[in-house]
């Protein structure tokens, strides 16, 4: 069974760095998955943040690209998160989630999605 | 604003059917995933695929895409059932995801 887990500081100071990790456990980051963030803000809707693929490249929300880095440690079998500058509005639920990419031939569509998600870690950003 | 359109709220009385739409041109192209989350919880994927349904999820689930348009289908809604909804899908370019806003499912 696949399990995500987040960890981090669950408070960040306003113009600091936000960073998070995702350990997973009965898979591994190898595999032929995207790895991906997404937050929730208080009371709100469900945000991408953007993924890391197995091969190490990346692909990033425009409205947060300027800010966001993600990287993986193969050796331990996790993922992380870098935000930087961060403000109030950066306050939210943090996910980790394993996901895939491609097109479907047989239905000729695109297909992009995330089947397993960690619990979720709540930050947040105040003095 | 959100690429993808959902309706606020839906709301009906155990045993009633429910339908979640959403809304996008990405539609088009891209499948539509549906998830539910419970207050406090994770999203859980209850249809993937447009239509199809994952090991787990009740029948009373199901879903369709008749073009830009993805619905979720709730047949003989169960007080469980109540939760926020979302759509899912890649943008147009296929270089992001997409998520609709959200809809809060109220079972009376």
């Amino acid at each position: 069974q696949v399990q995500l887990q987040e960890s981090g500081p669950g408070l960040v100071k306003p113009s600091e760095t936000l960073s998070l990790t995702c350990s997973v456990s009965g898979d591994s980051i190898n595999n032929n998955y995207y790895w991906s963030w997404i937050r929730q803000p208080p009371g709100k809707g469900l945000e991408w943040i953007g993924y890391i693929y197995y091969s190490g490249s990346t692909n990033y929300n425009p409205s947060l690209k300027s800010r966001v880095t993600t990287s993986m440690d193969t050796s331990k079998n996790q993922f992380s998160l870098k935000l930087t500058s961060v403000t109030a509005a950066d306050t939210a639920v943090y996910y980790c989630a394993r996901g895939g990419r491609g097109y479907d031939p047989s239905g000729g569509k695109f297909y992009y999605y995330m089947d397993v998600w960690g619990k979720g870690t709540t930050v947040t950003v105040s003095s | 604003s959100y690429e993808l359109t959902q309706p606020p709220s839906v709301a009906v009385s155990p045993g009633q059917t429910a339908r979640i739409t959403c809304s996008g041109d990405a539609l088009a192209k891209q499948y539509g995933y549906w998830y539910h989350q419970k207050a406090g919880q994770a999203p859980v994927v209850v249809i993937f695929k447009d239509s199809e349904r994952p090991s787990g999820i009740p029948e009373r689930f199901s879903g369709s895409n008749s073009g830009t348009t993805a619905t979720l289908t709730i047949s003989g809604v169960q007080a469980e059932d109540e939760a926020d909804y979302y759509c899912q899908s890649g943008d147009s370019t296929g270089t992001s995801v997409l998520f609709g806003g959200g809809t809060k499912l109220t079972v009376l």
